[in-house]
């Protein structure tokens, strides 16, 4: 079983629509959660992070932790064409803060 | 443009020919980070470097890889003997913090093995 399960995709949904991407994990050990952009031949763009459990906003964005269930979001809202991307979750330890474990990432289309 | 730096964006190398992948950190950050991608796989953590140390090699293979972050200059990946189960897209991340996750990622540098 994988640390960080995330479903790969592929997700196409209209502009406008509110999509949510969402990771469950096994370890509860993490204790810090983020989520990355990835566009097409690039390197992944730090979007959120978020420590522990609750939630997290900015701008159209937000990111929820519940760590009883070991499950983290992300909700974009307003969706724009130019979100379309992959998004990848990941999560390391309060020790070991530097080891990133990653899904798989999903690969989501925002059609206009 | 003060983001991470990788070069060369594309590398292609014959098997048993060495590769060797740079990683110049964000201005600021002397806290590096390289990831292996492998296609339709998530990043897998390799290992994280300070200057002249290595602090966390626990994701790197065991023969024909090796890190450096030297006092002056880029940080160096170096893989030795590569064969085609190498090819994939290698990605650097720096912080300013030690053991970070806070980490910013470089474009990657994708290596292909013929």
């Amino acid at each position: 079983q994988k640390e960080v399960e995330q479903d790969p995709g592929p997700l196409s949904v209209p502009e406008g629509a509110i999509v949510s991407l969402n990771c469950t994990y096994s370890n509860s050990a993490f204790q810090y959660f983020m989520w990355y952009r990835q566009y097409s031949r690039k390197g992944p763009e730090l979007l959120m992070y978020t420590y522990s459990s609750g939630n997290k906003e900015d701008g159209r964005f937000t990111a929820q932790v519940d760590k009883s269930s070991k499950y983290i979001s992300l909700f974009i809202r307003d969706s724009q064409p130019s979100d379309s991307a992959t998004y990848l979750c990941a999560m390391s330890y309060l020790q070991g803060a530097q080891k990133l474990v990653f899904g798989q990432g999903t690969r989501l289309t925002i059609n206009p | 443009n003060a983001g991470v730096m990788q070069n060369p964006r594309h590398l292609v190398r014959r098997r048993g020919q060495e590769a060797r992948l740079r990683c110049s950190p964000m201005k600021g950050h002397s806290h590096v980070y390289w990831y292996r991608q492998l296609p339709e796989e998530g990043l897998k953590f390799m290992v994280y470097l300070q200057k002249e140390n290595i602090i966390d090699e626990s994701g790197m293979p065991k023969e024909r890889f090796s890190a450096e972050f030297p006092k002056e200059g880029p940080s160096i990946l170096r893989i030795q003997q590569v064969v085609r189960g190498d090819s994939a897209a290698y990605f650097c991340a720096s912080s300013g913090q030690a053991v970070s996750y806070e980490q910013y990622f470089g474009p990657g540098t994708r290596l292909t093995v013929t």
